[in-house]
């Protein structure tokens, strides 16, 4: 069946440090992936996605590319900030009605 | 824009009672609400998906006359735990979608569940 498989957490970086995050999927057809990130009391929210193979979503400094030969979807920042520190969720749709999520993955960015 | 609000944010209670949860999506009319459960480390589960003025679609293993679901209006969705055991405490997590955005889910904070 369609799943996500991400890195699991937590993650603990100091300032300025380079964050990567993996995130492999498993699906039937050709999905929709997508990274959320959900900052402490809050819901989720949609970071980045990217519809294709090959297409490189990014938002905030985040950017993650769909891979299709090697079915990933690999979360990366060059420098993160404490204000990072957050939940990461990774998510494909196949239909835009089911979503399926990874674990999460908790980040913390330390001064 | 695009807030989901969820109501209460967290809720203890006896076994064998039921609790309901309010999901409202403040700034957009939704037609379709989902419905999603988390366990601890454990990725969010797709409960149910709710359109507004029609029953709710359950995904395979939730119990429909354990979890009731009530899309009654474009901005609110209800959930209802029916006398819930200690096996019901989990975080449950709404999204609602704008018309005409087919990958576009708005997510609440979640309401987390305790039954003793």
């Amino acid at each position: 069946g369609d799943s996500v498989t991400q890195m699991e957490g937590p993650v603990t970086l100091s300032e300025e440090a380079f964050l990567t995050i993996n995130c492999t999927y498993t699906a039937t057809g050709y999905p929709s992936l997508f990274w959320y990130v959900q900052y402490p009391g809050e819901g989720l929210q949609l970071l980045l996605k990217a519809t294709k193979a090959d297409d490189k979503g990014s938002n905030k400094g985040f950017e993650a590319t769909y891979r299709k030969e090697t079915t990933s979807f690999h979360l990366e920042k060059g420098s993160v900030q404490v204000s990072d520190s957050a939940v990461y969720f990774c998510a494909l749709s196949l239909t835009g009605n089911q979503f399926y999520f990874g674990t999460g993955t908790s980040l913390t960015v330390i001064p | 824009g695009a807030v989901v609000s969820q109501h209460p944010s967290w809720v203890i209670c006896k076994s064998g009672t039921s609790v309901k949860i309010e999901c409202r999506s403040l700034d957009f009319q939704a037609t379709t609400m989902f419905w999603y459960r988390q366990f601890p480390k454990q990725s969010l589960m797709l409960m149910a998906t709710s359109n507004e003025g029609s029953k709710a679609t359950y995904e395979q293993g939730v119990e429909k006359d354990k979890f009731l679901i009530n899309h009654a209006s474009l901005t609110l969705s209800t959930l209802t735990v029916t006398s819930a055991h200690p096996e019901d405490s989990s975080f449950y997590i709404c999204s609602a979608r704008p018309p005409g955005l087919q990958e576009t889910q708005y997510f609440g904070p979640g309401t987390r569940l305790l039954v003793l």
